[in-house]
């Protein structure tokens, strides 16, 4: 079975802090694909970044950035000088092998003025 | 750029009613999906479907089921309704093949079982 544990619940920043989500993953198999998804307050959920398991490279979209470790079974994400937009849920997902596709429980970025 | 488009957004049902939740997309994708996702959790896989005519069990199909009899349309049906079933529901989709690509998910449709 995969598991992806999103241990942060919720972290309140003041704009144009820096701040880190963490995902931590589960899997026994080797190839797998990992991915971040937004969901604004609005309720929609926007597709962030794929990555998979054997591109361990990590990537910036201007203040977005991705460390991939496949040593510690992790995939945070990082906002740099976060800014009030960026308030909303953010979700970690996990494809491995044959499974479908397993969500975190979500971390709750709430960014204040 | 309609993408994928569910209806209701929102709706209110009473304990042991049915109703279909209607999502359709136009980006010609194979693959489509139903989610659901209850407070503080993340999106639980209802049922899949990878092509016209074929569907397939979830994490959590028990109470609902779906048809794909075009590559367009995948609705999800709630017969009896219960309120175990409210919930904000997701329809999405993904081309190729299927659940290693980005999903596109519909606004949601917010029901509530009383």
């Amino acid at each position: 079975a995969q598991k992806v544990t999103q241990a942060q619940t919720e972290i309140s920043v003041v704009e144009k802090e820096d701040v880190t989500l963490d995902c931590v993953y589960e899997t026994r198999d080797t190839t797998y694909y990992l991915f971040w998804y937004k969901q604004p307050p609005s309720g929609e959920l926007v597709f962030l970044i794929r990555r998979n398991s054997f591109d361990e490279q990590n990537e910036i979209s201007g203040r977005y950035s991705w460390n991939f470790q496949k040593s510690t079974s992790s995939f945070n994400f990082t906002i740099t000088a976060s800014q009030v937009v960026d308030s909303a849920v953010y979700f970690c997902a996990l494809k491995g092998g044959y499974s479908t596709l397993t969500f975190g429980k979500g971390t709750m970025l709430l960014v204040s003025p | 750029n309609a993408g994928v488009t569910q209806t209701p957004k929102f709706r209110i049902l009473k304990i042991g009613q049915s109703m279909t939740l209607q999502c359709t997309q136009d980006m010609n994708h194979n693959y489509m999906y139903w989610y659901r996702q209850d407070p503080g959790m993340g999106l639980k896989l209802i049922y899949y479907s990878v092509g016209a005519g074929i569907t397939d069990k979830g994490e959590v199909p028990n109470g609902y089921n779906v048809s794909r009899s075009t590559t367009e349309d995948f609705p999800l049906r709630l017969e009896l309704a219960a309120p175990s079933q409210t919930s904000v529901y997701f329809c999405a989709s993904s081309p190729g093949t299927g659940f290693n690509q980005p999903q596109h998910f519909g606004d949601g449709t917010r029901l509530s079982i009383l």
